[in-house]
């Protein structure tokens, strides 16, 4: 079993729909990550969570420390938004992160 | 501020040949890190470099290898190239890699290495 589950692995939605991409964890983490990957290849850091929720823009974070969960949301949604979104741990007394395999994201107009 | 550099974007190998990546980090970045990413295993962590030292290394192969120059750019090197290196090479540059909670890593547009 992967130590970082990411769930759906694949979603399709229509423009303007509301999305959830939801991250399960099974060790102890300083903190949390939310990547977006673009087709080529290019990432962007969205958020870094050790407690609570963070809004930017559209997106907003959460992460539930005790029950090992975070999810990402994205209010209505773009086709600019299609892309890979990748959940990543930062272990506790470690410098190394633990990717989940990413959730790819296709929205139609 | 520029972002971090990657070359080539682009590289197509043979079986048992060598590669050599380079990452340039933000200016001002001390830290370096290099991820492999292929379909099937997703991103993982290859190693990182801070001051010209390894600090962390993943679980790959020695044929994986890397260093970091004092300006902070950082090369990696495959050598003996398999089917299986076949891979999107990401490298990923902050301030300090130390203490997740305050620190952010950019990362460059990747190395997509193809090996026959």
């Amino acid at each position: 079993k992967n130590e970082v589950e990411q769930s759906p692995q694949n979603l399709t939605a229509q423009e303007g729909e509301f999305i959830t991409i939801n991250c399960s964890y099974s060790v102890g983490i300083s903190a949390l990550h939310w990547l977006q990957q673009h087709p080529g290849g290019g990432i962007v850091s969205l958020f870094m969570l050790s407690s609570g929720k963070k809004k930017h823009g559209r997106l907003i974070a959460t992460i539930n420390i005790q029950e090992k969960h975070s999810s990402l949301h994205i209010t209505a949604s773009h086709p600019r938004d299609s892309a890979v979104y990748i959940c990543a741990v930062s272990p506790y007394n470690t410098d190394k992160l633990i990717f989940g395999t990413g959730t790819r994201l296709q929205v139609f107009p | 501020k520029a972002g971090v550099t990657q070359t080539p974007r682009y590289l197509i190998k043979t079986r048992g040949q060598q590669v050599t990546l380079s990452c340039s980090p933000i200016s001002g970045h001390r830290s370096v890190s290099w991820y492999q990413q292929t379909p099937g295993q997703g991103l993982q962590f290859l190693f990182e470099y801070f001051s010209e030292t390894q600090r962390n290394k993943g679980n790959f192969p020695g044929r994986f290898s890397g260093r970091q120059f004092s300006n902070s750019r950082s090369e990696m090197n495959v050598s003996t190239l398999e089917l299986g290196d076949s891979a999107l090479y990401l490298c990923a540059s902050s301030l300090n890699r130390r203490g997740w909670a305050v620190n952010l890593e950019f990362f460059g547009p990747g190395t997509r290495l193809t090996v026959l």
